[in-house]
């Protein structure tokens, strides 16, 4: 049974600070990742898609990254601002037309 | 607007009361799917449905029934509803070959 794991549950950080959000997933046998947003009372907004045969991916100050054999991904922001503060999920797929299976997020808070 | 909708955002009810929840979506996918969310915010998949066609059923209650007139609507319909039902249920889409979820804004059922 595949777990996601985000760890710590919560993180605040100064402004401009880069920083890194981790994710963890206990079966390799992925076929892609998903990070989302999620703000209070919101729905969530997909930030990257990483495929299982990709290593990266990229879209403006963000960078998600996949390393199946070690069960990893990591999302950096760079150059963080008081607009990133929301709730980050990972969430991974199995198969084709299997469930995405989520993490509990990691709540970002960046302080002015 | 190209997006995920649902009606209605809001939803409060009595304990044993029927009640649906509409879904749409405009963006031309093919697959849509049903998620519950709950107090402790942990979000689980509960349907998805592939042009129609339901393709995952996780163990949930036979009070939950989605119903999927066409690729562009995804209805739940809850029977009898329960205190443990309150939760906040988001609709999401997306296209099979592209795999990337988008989301609806939700809609917080609140059972009395």
């Amino acid at each position: 049974k595949q777990e996601v794991t985000q760890i710590p549950a919560a993180l605040s950080v100064p402004e401009g600070e880069n920083l890194v959000l981790n994710c963890s997933f206990t079966d390799s046998a992925i076929y892609n990742l998903q990070w989302f947003r999620q703000d209070p009372g919101k729905g969530l907004t997909s930030l990257l898609l990483i495929q299982s045969s990709q290593r990266e991916q990229t879209s403006g100050r963000l960078n998600a990254s996949l390393d199946k054999s070690s069960g990893r991904s990591t999302l950096y922001i760079a150059a963080s601002q008081p607009g990133d503060s929301a709730t980050y999920l990972c969430a991974v797929k199995r198969g084709a037309n299997s469930k995405l299976t989520f993490g509990k997020g990691i709540t970002l808070s960046v302080r002015p | 607007d190209t997006a995920v909708s649902q009606t209605p955002k809001y939803l409060v009810t009595q304990m044993g009361n029927d009640k649906s929840i509409k879904c749409e979506q405009n963006l031309g996918h093919d697959t849509m799917y049903w998620y519950k969310q709950d107090s402790k915010k942990f979000l689980k998949i509960m349907f998805s449905y592939n042009n129609k066609e339901l393709i995952i059923n996780e163990t949930v209650p036979n009070r939950f029934s989605p119903k999927s007139p066409d690729k562009a609507h995804l209805n739940l319909h809850i029977n009898s509803l329960e205190l443990g039902d309150s939760a906040v249920y988001f609709c999401a889409s997306s296209h099979a070959s592209l795999d990337e979820q988008f989301f609806g804004p939700g809609t917080r059922l609140t059972v009395l």
